[in-house]
């Protein structure tokens, strides 16, 4: 079963504007990680979060977490035709990644 | 790109048969995970290797079965496949040096099942 659930499912927005994606989950975690995924083809990692860690950013990227919400966001700042894709968050699952079912993100020029 | 490879990239198969799905991990990696991904869902894990051993698994029947060798390359054997098992499937290496590491994908292999 799939802990992590992302909102919203699917995202259409301009390019230039922000995209925030929304991920929830049921059991305690070590650490949460977001993953891109192009036209169903291999995920690529984002971003990893660590449990004692409220908010990290890479680039363009923002993600906060939330334990006592069990809760995550993934903010994407000044978005671009190429951030066009499905977002997964991930938690730890002994030893491997147990996924969400993903928001897809399409940009439009 | 993760230096993970896959192969085949495709693969049609009819119910009943089996199928070998291949992994290399990328360079210095000695553990490697495999996830199926249905249509619209996200990738479920179904074993993880570690120097050679099943180190987890996850809700998959014993059809499902793996192997991964000396190298650190990895095989995904399904037997008696089913027409629900056409997906994308996904192979992830990483270093074993805590809890979870970052895992790095592979280009996956597209199964489909007649």
């Amino acid at each position: 079963s799939q802990q992590g659930e992302e909102d919203p499912q699917a995202l259409s927005i301009q390019e230039g504007e922000n995209a925030t994606m929304n991920c929830s989950y049921k059991t305690s975690i070590n650490n949460l990680q977001w993953y891109r995924q192009n036209s169903g083809r291999g995920l690529v990692h984002l971003i990893l979060i660590r449990s004692n860690e409220r908010e990290k950013h890479s680039g363009r990227l923002r993600v906060t977490l939330d334990t006592s919400k069990k809760s995550s966001s993934l903010l994407i700042t000044a978005s671009r035709a190429a951030d066009t894709a499905s977002y997964f968050c991930a938690t730890d699952y002994p030893y491997a990644l147990n996924f969400g079912k993903g928001t897809s993100l399409l940009v439009t020029p | 790109e993760t230096g993970v490879t896959q192969s085949p990239t495709h693969l049609i198969k009819t119910r009943g048969q089996q199928v070998t799905l291949r992994c290399s991990s990328q360079s210095g990696h000695n553990t490697v995970s495999w996830y199926q991904q249905a249509l619209g869902q996200g990738p479920q894990f179904i074993f993880q290797y570690y120097r050679e051993e099943e180190n987890g698994r996850g809700n998959f029947p014993p059809r499902f079965s793996g192997l991964q060798f000396p190298n650190y390359s990895s095989e995904l054997n399904v037997n008696a496949l089913e027409l629900d098992d056409s997906a994308l499937f996904l192979c992830a290496s990483s270093t074993r040096t805590g809890r979870t590491d970052t895992q790095y994908f592979g280009p996956g292999t597209r199964l489909t099942v007649l």
